[in-house]
């Protein structure tokens, strides 16, 4: 079974700082990893993905994710955060054979401050 | 972008009663779920279906839910006997691939479910 822990459930920046969400995972085997957003009324949105092949995934909006397999993370990275990147953002994962059926975090609310 | 619609954005119904979420997926997509989130809780998987069948389920997912295809366009979820604790943020998604690598899910904005 797999199993996603996200550090902090309210993360708060000023604008144009450092975004750094925390994300970890336990899983038996080889996982693909997921950062979803959730803006206010609105559906889950892929930001990006992991799968195989190169560790560090950029996404949409100028976020990325490193996969670190020995520290068993998948922290999401923006250099300089946005008003409009206030959001709920959730990390996820699945098994490489399934990767339709996800397991999330319990999601981190992202506040930036002007 | 093409998008998944969830009807109603908001249900009430009292406990015991029966309840349809309904879901537009994306025309083109074959795969359909149904994902949930209780307040306060994780998104949870419920169910994936695929070619009329259900095809993963969680342990959540008991007699009292059910999903339909029922004309081709709308994918439903029907709770029979609502109870309590069904209270919470029900999400459909859809996705075109047929998994591994390439998958990826479209979330619709939710169906906010309260049972009193």
């Amino acid at each position: 079974a797999q199993s996603v822990t996200q550090l902090g459930s309210h993360v708060s920046v000023s604008e144009g700082a450092l975004v750094l969400l925390r994300c970890n995972y336990s899983s038996s085997v080889p996982p693909y990893l997921f950062w979803y957003v959730q803006y206010p009324n609105q559906g889950l949105q892929l930001l990006l993905k992991y799968t195989t092949g190169a560790t560090l995934v950029k996404g949409i909006n100028g976020f990325e994710a490193e996969f670190k397999k020995s520290e068993t993370s998948f922290h999401l990275t923006k250099p300089s955060a946005h008003m409009s990147d206030a959001a709920e953002y959730f990390c996820a994962v699945s098994l490489a054979s399934s990767a339709r059926q996800l397991t999330f975090g319990s999601g981190t609310q992202l506040t930036v401050l002007p | 972008e093409p998008e998944v619609t969830q009807t109603p954005s908001h249900q009430v119904t009292q406990m015991g009663q029966e309840v349809i979420l309904r879901c537009v997926p994306i025309s083109n997509h074959l795969y359909f779920y149904w994902y949930r989130q209780i307040l306060g809780q994780k998104v949870e998987f419920l169910v994936s279906f695929y070619n009329n069948e259900i095809s993963e389920k969680s342990e959540i997912f008991d007699d009292q839910f059910s999903v339909e295809r029922p004309d081709g366009s709308n994918f439903t979820l029907k709770i029979r006997s609502t109870k309590l604790e069904d209270s919470a943020m029900y999400f459909c998604a859809s996705s075109e691939a047929r998994g591994g690598a390439n998958e990826k899910l479209f979330f619709g904005s939710g169906t906010q479910l309260s049972v009193l």
